[in-house]
């Protein structure tokens, strides 16, 4: 199995804020890493796919990087609608896809 | 556009079978190269995939459920199926059905599922 290990399991930042936050796979998994945001009560929704390629619909403030075990979500300028759990997911052994534990992002 | 729903019992006794039915609509289940899989959250935790069905009706289970799960499709229906034997308290969960390959890029609303006697 590919283990992923997101950083860090929470974060508290403000309005505005640049964030960070990092997905490391337990093997190479060339750019098939995919990250997704959740809020309460919903699913998940597909924020990039194959690493750095932006879903449609979402906002340019959102950007990813990486390839091969470590990996980076983006968010340049924290948003109140952005406030949320982030998860990063490898396709590389697609169908058996996994996905990382999650990082709550608060408000400060 | 593509939209699935999931269906089935909120509430499962334990060491019975939970059993959910996805309905894809807006797109035919059988006409594109994509993964139609299960994907589970446990209240307050993170996401699990559980397993996948291919269009053309091969199944791929998470090896840690793989002696429990059983999925299968009815293209007739646009719909596929999940059964989950000998649940028990840790199966509790919300279940979403979703469409995958390689990204989740359609899901389900999620259905709560809960083993309770």
């Amino acid at each position: 199995d590919i283990q992923m290990t997101q950083s860090p399991s929470s974060l508290s930042a403000s309005v505005g804020d640049r964030v960070t936050i990092t997905c490391r796979a337990s093997q190479s998994i060339s750019s098939y890493l995919n990250w997704y945001q959740q809020k309460p009560g919903k699913a998940p929704k597909l924020l990039i796919y194959a690493a750095s390629s932006l879903q449609s619909g979402v906002p340019s403030r959102f950007s990813g990087s990486g390839s091969g075990t470590d990996f980076t979500l983006t968010i340049s300028s924290l948003q109140p609608e952005d406030f949320a759990t982030y998860y990063c997911q490898q396709s590389y052994s697609t169908p058996a896809i996994t996905f990382g534990q999650g990082t709550r992002l608060e408000i400060k | 556009q593509l939209q699935l729903q999931e269906s089935g019992p909120g509430l499962v006794k334990p060491s019975e079978t939970l059993s959910l039915t996805c309905t894809v609509s807006g797109g035919s289940i059988s006409s594109s190269s994509y993964y139609w899989g299960w994907i589970r959250q446990p209240p307050g935790k993170g996401l699990e995939w559980i397993g996948s069905i291919y269009y053309s009706g091969s199944t791929y289970y998470n090896p840690s459920l793989k002696s429990r799960v059983t999925i299968s499709v009815d293209t007739s229906k646009n719909q596929f199926s999940l059964k989950l034997s000998s649940v028990t308290a840790a199966d509790t969960a919300v279940y979403y059905c979703a469409r995958h390959n390689p990204s989740v890029d359609y899901w389900g609303q999620g259905t709560l599922v809960t083993v309770s006697s």
